[in-house]
């Protein structure tokens, strides 16, 4: 069975910085593009980031490029979001997802002072 | 970025009446594979995505075969036969043709009258 935990959120202020956890477990990590999707407090879905399997390319919605960095550890099986310089737009669920077949429970972020 | 376009945004239905949903992207989601890569979502109340429909008319496994998909290049539509009480929530279209960015439509809430 295919399972995803993610991990690390909270409440950060404004400028701060948090790091995103995806434990998966059931499938072959290493073989899978795995990516970050967001949802706001009442709003619909919104892509955040993706990376390729074996990590060597990266993508990022505008909103967040320059300030989010996606990376995996296919030893670990795990995927993780570095989140720094957090605006309270970022305030969100943000669940990881194995190329859109299978998503985690999500974890909450919320950006405020 | 390829703009996705739902209506409606909101669907009262009566259980066991069909319901359809439409979805339109601003471009052809034929990719240069020959594959169109249109998926639809389903998203329960306080729950996680779960993929319904991959490539325009392929059930995910477990799916009930009330859910159907159909569509080419920019129209696509989600049906559901038979509504049950179980399909309460929102549902979404997603293009994965031309990434990044994968774009969601704004999602339409299945409510029962």
């Amino acid at each position: 069975e295919v399972r995803l935990v993610e991990s690390g959120g909270g409440l950060v202020q404004p400028g701060g910085s948090l790091r995103l956890s995806c434990a998966a477990s059931g499938f072959t990590f290493s073989d899978s593009w795995m990516h970050w999707v967001r949802q706001g407090p009442g709003k619909g879905l919104v892509w955040v980031s993706h990376i390729k399997n074996d990590g060597s390319v990266t993508t990022y919605a505008d909103s967040v490029k320059g300030r989010f960095t996606i990376s995996r550890d296919n030893a670990k099986s795990t995927l993780y979001l570095q989140m720094n310089s957090l605006r309270a737009e970022d305030t969100a669920m943000y669940y990881c997802t194995m190329s859109f077949d299978s998503w985690g429970q999500g974890t909450l972020v919320t950006v405020s002072s | 970025d390829v703009v996705m376009t739902q209506s409606p945004l909101s669907l009262p239905v009566t259980l066991g009446q069909p319901a359809s949903i439409s979805c339109r992207s601003s471009q052809s989601l034929v990719s240069s594979d020959g594959d169109t890569y249109l998926n639809w979502f389903q998203q329960r109340p306080g729950q996680s995505p779960r993929l319904l429909i991959y490539k325009v008319s392929s059930r995910d496994s477990g799916v009930p075969d009330r859910f159907s998909g159909s569509g080419s290049g920019t129209d696509f539509t989600l049906k559901i036969s038979r509504v049950e009480a179980e399909d309460v929530g929102v549902y979404y279209c997603m293009q994965g043709t031309h990434w990044p960015p994968w774009t969601f439509g704004q999602g339409t809430k299945v409510e029962i009258k």
